[in-house]
């Protein structure tokens, strides 16, 4: 059983330019939360999304930074026009249902994002 | 207000002595789950143990024990017999009920395992 996939696992971008990142949930699994660590720093809530749907973006910045999950593919987050500020650890988590409290969210391996 | 808190930056230990991480959490709510997750250089995420807010029962995994004091609010995690392989960033993280949909993180101990 193949666990969240996460590609690239580095990517290097130029100021301005746009960063694609991609999380293929594990099989079965249609919910899928994106993370956000900055360096030293523990993982910060950005986005959580069903097949199709976004249902909770509390912790996506207002501007530049989206995120979907098509129907059939994997789920993308996209930085456009980034900065420094942007550089970090990027980590999904997946699971099979809106879960309980006490189910823990199994991560994929991350991308570190770059930004020269 | 800190959801959840690490007040321990970096810890030194010996190997094959046990060591405990200490991890304090804020909520009102009743039903909550706390978590230890274990990062090493390699950086990715690694669950360790979970610890239900209803259960009565410390939880323990292998090594790994979470002394867990519901009235203080304090999650602890013990690691007996520690290893080098242990060295490693250990995040507390907790979610509420209420917001499911997400975990919240402490900003981590960074453990050092000496030979």
């Amino acid at each position: 059983n193949a666990g969240v996939m996460q590609n690239p696992r580095h990517l290097v971008r130029r100021r301005g330019q746009e960063a694609r990142l991609r999380c293929s949930p594990m099989k079965g699994h249609s919910h899928v939360y994106w993370y956000r660590q900055l360096p030293e720093e523990g993982l910060k809530f950005m986005v959580y999304l069903q097949k199709e749907n976004i249902i909770d973006e509390s912790g996506m910045p207002k501007e530049r930074f989206s995120a979907e999950f098509p129907k059939e593919g994997p789920s993308i987050l996209r930085i456009q026009q980034v900065v420094r500020g942007d550089s970090a650890a990027y980590f999904c988590a997946s699971s099979q249902a809106r879960i309980d409290s006490n189910q823990p969210q199994h991560f994929g391996d991350g991308t570190r994002l770059s930004i020269l | 207000a800190q959801k959840i808190t690490q007040t321990q930056p970096g810890m030194f230990v010996q190997e094959k002595e046990a060591v405990t991480l200490d991890c304090t959490y804020d909520t009102s709510d009743q039903s909550y789950g706390l978590f230890w997750y274990k990062q090493p250089s390699s950086g990715e995420m690694i669950f360790l143990i979970y610890q239900g807010s209803y259960d009565e029962q410390n939880a323990t995994e292998g090594r790994y024990s979470l002394n867990f004091q519901k009235a203080r609010k304090s999650a602890n995690l013990v690691i007996s017999a520690s290893q080098l392989g242990d060295s490693a960033m250990y995040f507390c993280a907790m979610r509420e009920y209420s917001s499911a949909s997400k975990i919240i993180f402490g900003s981590g101990t960074r453990l050092s395992i000496r030979p």
